[in-house]
Protein backbone atom coordinates (compact mmCIF):
# COMPACT_ATOMS: atom_id res chain seq x y z
CA UNK A 1 0.00 0.00 0.00
CA UNK A 2 1.10 3.38 0.00
CA UNK A 3 2.10 4.26 -3.36
CA UNK A 4 3.14 7.09 -5.04
CA UNK A 5 3.81 7.52 -8.56
CA UNK A 6 4.66 10.53 -11.04
CA UNK A 7 4.39 11.31 -15.09
CA UNK A 8 6.59 11.69 -16.48
CA UNK A 9 9.62 10.04 -15.26
CA UNK A 10 11.89 11.90 -17.36
CA UNK A 11 10.89 14.99 -20.00
CA UNK A 12 13.38 17.01 -22.03
CA UNK A 13 12.07 20.28 -22.97
CA UNK A 14 12.77 23.33 -24.84
CA UNK A 15 13.78 26.94 -23.23
CA UNK A 16 10.58 28.69 -22.65
CA UNK A 17 7.99 25.96 -23.23
CA UNK A 18 5.94 25.01 -19.69
CA UNK A 19 6.01 21.45 -18.28
CA UNK A 20 3.55 19.58 -16.21
CA UNK A 21 4.32 17.18 -13.40
CA UNK A 22 1.82 14.58 -12.69
CA UNK A 23 1.64 13.33 -8.82
CA UNK A 24 -0.69 10.49 -8.20
CA UNK A 25 -1.51 8.42 -4.70
CA UNK A 26 -2.68 5.53 -5.99
CA UNK A 27 -4.08 3.60 -3.23
CA UNK A 28 -4.75 5.93 -0.69
CA UNK A 29 -6.03 9.46 -0.32
CA UNK A 30 -3.62 12.12 0.14
CA UNK A 31 -5.08 15.66 2.38
CA UNK A 32 -1.14 16.98 1.60
CA UNK A 33 1.22 17.03 -0.90
CA UNK A 34 4.36 17.68 -0.70
CA UNK A 35 6.95 18.95 -3.88
CA UNK A 36 10.62 18.62 -3.54
CA UNK A 37 13.58 19.59 -5.60
CA UNK A 38 17.15 17.52 -5.88
CA UNK A 39 20.21 18.46 -7.40
CA UNK A 40 22.90 15.94 -8.22
CA UNK A 41 24.14 14.04 -5.20
CA UNK A 42 22.30 16.99 -2.77
CA UNK A 43 19.27 16.78 -0.46
CA UNK A 44 15.91 17.63 -1.09
CA UNK A 45 14.92 20.80 -1.07
CA UNK A 46 11.19 21.56 -0.36
CA UNK A 47 9.80 23.69 -2.59
CA UNK A 48 5.51 23.51 -1.79
CA UNK A 49 3.12 22.16 -0.01
CA UNK A 50 -0.03 21.46 -1.34
CA UNK A 51 -3.72 20.38 0.27
CA UNK A 52 -6.55 19.41 -1.67
CA UNK A 53 -8.44 22.32 -2.57
CA UNK A 54 -6.81 25.06 -0.75
CA UNK A 55 -3.57 27.47 -2.50
CA UNK A 56 -0.27 26.05 -1.90
CA UNK A 57 2.23 27.46 0.78
CA UNK A 58 5.18 28.20 -1.14
CA UNK A 59 9.03 27.97 0.83
CA UNK A 60 10.70 31.19 0.92
CA UNK A 61 12.70 31.41 -2.44
CA UNK A 62 10.33 29.95 -4.56
CA UNK A 63 8.42 31.34 -7.07
CA UNK A 64 4.93 30.56 -7.22
CA UNK A 65 4.00 32.37 -10.35
CA UNK A 66 6.99 30.03 -11.57
CA UNK A 67 5.97 26.24 -10.22
CA UNK A 68 2.37 26.36 -10.38
CA UNK A 69 1.11 24.01 -8.09
CA UNK A 70 -2.66 22.58 -8.72
CA UNK A 71 -3.91 20.12 -6.18
CA UNK A 72 -7.48 19.43 -7.71
CA UNK A 73 -8.23 16.08 -5.88
CA UNK A 74 -7.16 13.81 -3.00
CA UNK A 75 -5.46 11.87 -5.26
CA UNK A 76 -3.80 14.35 -7.95
CA UNK A 77 -1.40 17.45 -7.71
CA UNK A 78 0.18 18.56 -10.51
CA UNK A 79 3.09 21.02 -10.36
CA UNK A 80 3.66 22.76 -14.11
CA UNK A 81 7.41 25.09 -14.85
CA UNK A 82 6.56 27.88 -16.50
CA UNK A 83 8.64 29.23 -18.86
CA UNK A 84 11.22 26.71 -17.97
CA UNK A 85 14.95 27.85 -18.52
CA UNK A 86 18.29 25.61 -18.50
CA UNK A 87 18.66 26.58 -14.28
CA UNK A 88 15.09 24.62 -13.79
CA UNK A 89 16.71 21.19 -15.01
CA UNK A 90 16.52 19.05 -11.86
CA UNK A 91 14.72 16.33 -10.33
CA UNK A 92 11.42 16.81 -8.89
CA UNK A 93 10.12 14.43 -6.21
CA UNK A 94 6.74 14.49 -4.70
CA UNK A 95 5.01 12.65 -1.93
CA UNK A 96 2.31 12.57 -0.49
CA UNK A 97 0.69 12.27 3.58
CA UNK A 98 -2.33 10.09 3.96
CA UNK A 99 -3.90 12.21 6.48
CA UNK A 100 -3.69 14.79 9.64
CA UNK A 101 -1.90 12.67 11.93
CA UNK A 102 0.37 11.30 9.62
CA UNK A 103 3.94 11.85 9.59
CA UNK A 104 5.78 9.31 7.26
CA UNK A 105 5.60 10.86 3.55
CA UNK A 106 5.36 8.43 0.65
CA UNK A 107 7.10 9.34 -2.31
CA UNK A 108 6.67 9.46 -5.88
CA UNK A 109 9.90 8.11 -8.26
CA UNK A 110 10.46 11.41 -9.38
CA UNK A 111 10.76 13.31 -12.94
CA UNK A 112 14.20 13.86 -14.08
CA UNK A 113 13.69 17.33 -16.50
CA UNK A 114 16.13 18.70 -18.77
CA UNK A 115 15.99 21.92 -20.02
CA UNK A 116 17.61 22.63 -23.83
CA UNK B 1 22.65 25.86 9.09
CA UNK B 2 20.57 22.98 7.74
CA UNK B 3 18.44 20.90 10.08
CA UNK B 4 19.62 17.51 9.87
CA UNK B 5 22.99 16.75 8.79
CA UNK B 6 24.25 13.37 8.22
CA UNK B 7 27.75 12.15 8.39
CA UNK B 8 29.86 10.75 7.07
CA UNK B 9 28.57 12.50 3.41
CA UNK B 10 30.35 8.86 1.63
CA UNK B 11 30.77 5.50 3.51
CA UNK B 12 32.14 2.34 1.69
CA UNK B 13 32.40 -1.01 3.42
CA UNK B 14 32.55 -4.90 2.02
CA UNK B 15 29.51 -7.05 1.95
CA UNK B 16 28.66 -8.51 6.11
CA UNK B 17 29.69 -5.31 7.64
CA UNK B 18 27.95 -3.12 9.60
CA UNK B 19 27.34 0.16 8.61
CA UNK B 20 26.53 3.33 10.73
CA UNK B 21 25.15 6.76 9.92
CA UNK B 22 24.82 9.77 12.25
CA UNK B 23 22.40 12.56 11.94
CA UNK B 24 22.19 16.23 14.02
CA UNK B 25 19.84 18.25 14.30
CA UNK B 26 19.30 21.94 15.50
CA UNK B 27 16.15 22.43 16.92
CA UNK B 28 13.09 19.99 18.69
CA UNK B 29 11.61 17.63 17.15
CA UNK B 30 8.15 15.58 17.12
CA UNK B 31 9.73 12.63 15.22
CA UNK B 32 12.82 12.02 13.04
CA UNK B 33 12.82 9.91 10.53
CA UNK B 34 15.35 7.80 8.13
CA UNK B 35 14.55 7.25 4.29
CA UNK B 36 16.56 5.21 1.76
CA UNK B 37 16.99 6.74 -1.94
CA UNK B 38 18.60 4.38 -4.45
CA UNK B 39 19.91 6.63 -7.57
CA UNK B 40 17.77 8.75 -9.48
CA UNK B 41 14.90 7.11 -7.92
CA UNK B 42 12.15 8.32 -4.87
CA UNK B 43 12.62 7.93 -1.81
CA UNK B 44 11.40 5.18 1.02
CA UNK B 45 10.45 5.36 4.22
CA UNK B 46 12.88 3.02 6.59
CA UNK B 47 11.82 3.97 10.19
CA UNK B 48 10.24 6.59 12.08
CA UNK B 49 11.65 7.03 15.94
CA UNK B 50 9.56 9.68 18.13
CA UNK B 51 11.13 12.09 20.27
CA UNK B 52 10.31 10.06 23.72
CA UNK B 53 11.98 7.25 22.31
CA UNK B 54 15.67 6.22 22.55
CA UNK B 55 15.56 2.88 20.39
CA UNK B 56 13.85 1.39 17.53
CA UNK B 57 14.61 -1.58 15.54
CA UNK B 58 13.31 -3.16 12.43
CA UNK B 59 14.73 -6.16 10.87
CA UNK B 60 18.60 -5.06 10.13
CA UNK B 61 17.90 -1.49 11.13
CA UNK B 62 18.75 -0.03 14.47
CA UNK B 63 18.01 3.75 15.08
CA UNK B 64 18.70 5.84 17.69
CA UNK B 65 17.66 8.62 19.01
CA UNK B 66 19.43 11.18 22.02
CA UNK B 67 17.37 14.09 22.62
CA UNK B 68 19.88 16.03 25.12
CA UNK B 69 22.36 15.96 21.60
CA UNK B 70 20.26 16.56 19.05
CA UNK B 71 21.61 13.39 17.55
CA UNK B 72 20.45 10.26 15.64
CA UNK B 73 22.59 6.89 14.10
CA UNK B 74 21.29 4.40 11.68
CA UNK B 75 22.67 1.37 12.01
CA UNK B 76 22.46 -1.12 9.32
CA UNK B 77 23.58 -4.92 10.23
CA UNK B 78 24.96 -7.61 8.14
CA UNK B 79 24.84 -5.09 5.16
CA UNK B 80 24.29 -6.65 1.41
CA UNK B 81 25.21 -5.29 -1.96
CA UNK B 82 21.30 -4.36 -2.05
CA UNK B 83 21.85 -1.98 0.68
CA UNK B 84 23.69 0.47 -1.34
CA UNK B 85 21.87 3.50 -1.75
CA UNK B 86 21.69 7.38 0.10
CA UNK B 87 20.31 7.79 3.46
CA UNK B 88 18.57 10.72 4.80
CA UNK B 89 17.35 11.37 8.01
CA UNK B 90 14.46 13.86 8.31
CA UNK B 91 13.06 15.92 11.30
CA UNK B 92 9.81 17.91 12.12
CA UNK B 93 9.58 20.75 13.79
CA UNK B 94 7.86 20.80 17.62
CA UNK B 95 4.87 22.18 17.36
CA UNK B 96 3.94 21.27 13.83
CA UNK B 97 1.07 19.71 12.72
CA UNK B 98 -2.23 19.26 10.76
CA UNK B 99 -1.44 20.68 7.38
CA UNK B 100 1.60 22.62 8.19
CA UNK B 101 3.69 19.84 8.83
CA UNK B 102 6.88 19.69 6.52
CA UNK B 103 10.17 17.51 7.01
CA UNK B 104 13.40 19.01 6.56
CA UNK B 105 15.88 16.38 4.67
CA UNK B 106 19.77 16.36 5.89
CA UNK B 107 22.51 16.11 2.75
CA UNK B 108 22.59 12.28 3.00
CA UNK B 109 24.88 9.77 3.22
CA UNK B 110 26.01 7.85 0.14
CA UNK B 111 26.73 4.03 1.28
CA UNK B 112 28.32 1.77 -0.84
CA UNK B 113 28.45 -2.07 0.19
CA UNK B 114 30.94 -4.18 -2.17
CA UNK B 115 30.64 -7.50 -2.72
Amino acid sequence: GAVVSQHPSRVICKSGTSVKIECRSLDFQATTMFWYRQFPKKSLMLMATSNEGSKATYEQGVEKDKFLINHASLTLSTLTVTSAHPEDSSFYICSAQPGLGWYEQYFGPGTRLTVT
Amino acid sequence: SQQGEEDPQALSIQEGENATMNCSYKTSINNLQWYRQNSGRGLVHLILIRSNEREKHSGRLRVTLDTSKKSSSLLITASRAADTASYFCATDAKGSGGSNYKLTFGKGTLLTVNP
